[in-house]
């Protein structure tokens, strides 16, 4: 069966440090990636998205993320987090060719001033 | 316009009434769906339409009756809600009836059932 971890359920920074952020699939083949970002009461908001390629993905707002096939992971980094980065993140997982996602069940990032 | 509009955005409903959310998008994205949020959760699939089409359903009650009335528009018809229905609703699209380009979401509408 198809899963989705992110096995960080909070995590704290401080401004201006740096954020790995985790996410682990399983999967038999390769999935289509994301990651989406949702500040309080409200949708989310696509950040970046891994189909094939380049595994060092760019992303909004300075992220990037990194396709690891021998990991099963795509882990979502930023080099300097601002405040505004405070917010709950997503990582999804769709099957080619197929309508539908499974999403991990969330990190909340706190960002300490 | 590459937006979800999603209206209302807050909703108060007793477990008697009838009511409906709206969502529409205009990218000619030729999938919408409906997803379910509860706090401190992720979103779970409600009802995917694929060309106008109702192509999933994941076994959801039938007091929750979605309308697809063309390409742009999408509705859910409330009626004789419980309590914990109350949740974010989000709407989403796609450009064609697969995940492979990921989906827009709008901002959702808070469902407080009285």
């Amino acid at each position: 069966a198809q899963s989705v971890t992110q096995p960080d359920i909070h995590i704290t920074v401080s401004e201006g440090a740096s954020l790995e952020l985790r996410c682990n699939y399983s999967y038999g083949a390769t999935p289509y990636l994301f990651w989406y970002v949702q500040s309080p009461g409200q949708g989310l908001q696509l950040l970046l998205k891994y189909f094939s390629g380049d595994t060092l993905v760019q992303g909004i707002k300075g992220f990037e993320a990194e396709f690891k096939r021998s990991q099963s992971s795509f882990n979502l980094r930023k080099p300097s987090v601002h405040w505004s980065d405070a917010a709950e993140y997503f990582c999804a997982v769709g099957l080619y060719n197929f309508n539908k996602f499974y999403f991990g069940s969330g990190t909340k990032l706190n960002v300490k001033p | 316009d590459t937006e979800v509009t999603q209206t209302p955005k807050h909703l108060v409903m007793g477990m008697t009434n009838k009511k409906s959310l709206k969502c529409e998008q205009h990218m000619g994205h030729r999938a919408m769906y409906w997803y379910k949020q509860k706090a401190k959760k992720p979103p779970e699939l409600m009802f995917v339409y694929s060309y106008e089409k109702l192509s999933i359903n994941e076994s959801v009650p039938s007091r929750f009756s979605p309308e697809c009335p063309n390409s742009s528009l999408l509705n859910l018809h409330l009626h004789a809600l419980q309590p914990e229905d109350s949740a974010l609703y989000l709407c989403a699209s796609s450009q064609d009836s697969t995940a492979n380009y990921g989906y827009t979401f709008g901002s959702g509408t808070r469902l407080t059932v009285v």
